[in-house]
């Protein structure tokens, strides 16, 4: 089955600067890769995602990168925010049975 | 918020009792999952169901079951036999089993004793 790996697992940073997380994948049968944001006590919600005939995609100060020849893709946050600070979590659906696989999350603090 | 609700929030419960986590949807959405999520893990899937009467078992399945009599339903119980079963379940629901989104639920967070 397919095993997402996430990295960092926790990540701190001054208001205003960049954060990058990112991840692996070992299914080249993965074609669609969502990122979701989860709010502390809340529920997670997709804040971008990409698929596999895409190298990149933005979305304001979001955009996610990936690389299908090295199997890993990339979030990045420019201008980071207090509104910023919550758990991201990537993952990668594969082709063959649709199901999502997840990261095991990051932890983001946007410092004030 | 998505239509997707579940319930109850909190969740209490002796050892050796089953444990049934409602999970509704009014967005007409033909796929619905249950995750569970443990603190510093990503989620688990635990059980999916493409449409009505048909459900396929997930990455963490034992000690799980659900039923799908409804495309609006798709209730978890928890029985027993799952050896740990303290966590935060999340339901979600997606239009179809292909690349869609998925919405998730509020979740409800297990506690056994």
């Amino acid at each position: 089955g397919e095993n997402v790996e996430q990295h960092p697992s926790t990540l701190s940073v001054q208001e205003g600067d960049s954060a990058v997380i990112k991840c692996t994948y070992s299914d080249s049968a993965s074609n669609y890769f969502p990122w979701y944001k989860q709010e502390l006590g809340k529920r997670p919600q997709l804040i971008i995602d990409i698929r596999s005939n895409v190298g990149e995609k933005k979305d304001q100060r979001i955009a996610v990168t990936l690389n299908k020849t090295a199997k890993h893709f990339s979030l990045h946050i420019t201008e980071t925010q207090p509104e910023d600070s919550a758990v991201y979590f990537c993952a990668a659906q594969s082709s063959n049975d649709y199901k999502l696989s997840f990261g095991a999350g990051t932890t983001v603090t946007v410092r004030a | 918020d998505g239509g997707i609700t579940q319930s109850p929030k909190y969740l209490f419960r002796k050892e050796g009792q089953n444990v049934t986590l409602s999970c509704e949807q009014n967005l007409n959405h033909d796929a619905m999952y249950w995750y569970r999520q443990d603190p510093g893990q990503g989620l688990r899937l635990i059980y999916y169901s493409q449409i009505v009467n048909d459900f396929q078992k997930g990455d963490i399945a034992e000690g799980y079951s659900v039923s799908r009599e409804k495309k609006e339903s798709f209730p978890l119980t928890v029985t027993s036999a799952q050896k740990n079963p303290t966590a935060f379940y999340l339901c979600a629901s997606s239009l179809g089993q292909g690349v869609y989104e998925q919405y998730f639920g509020p979740g409800t967070r297990l506690t056994v004793t």
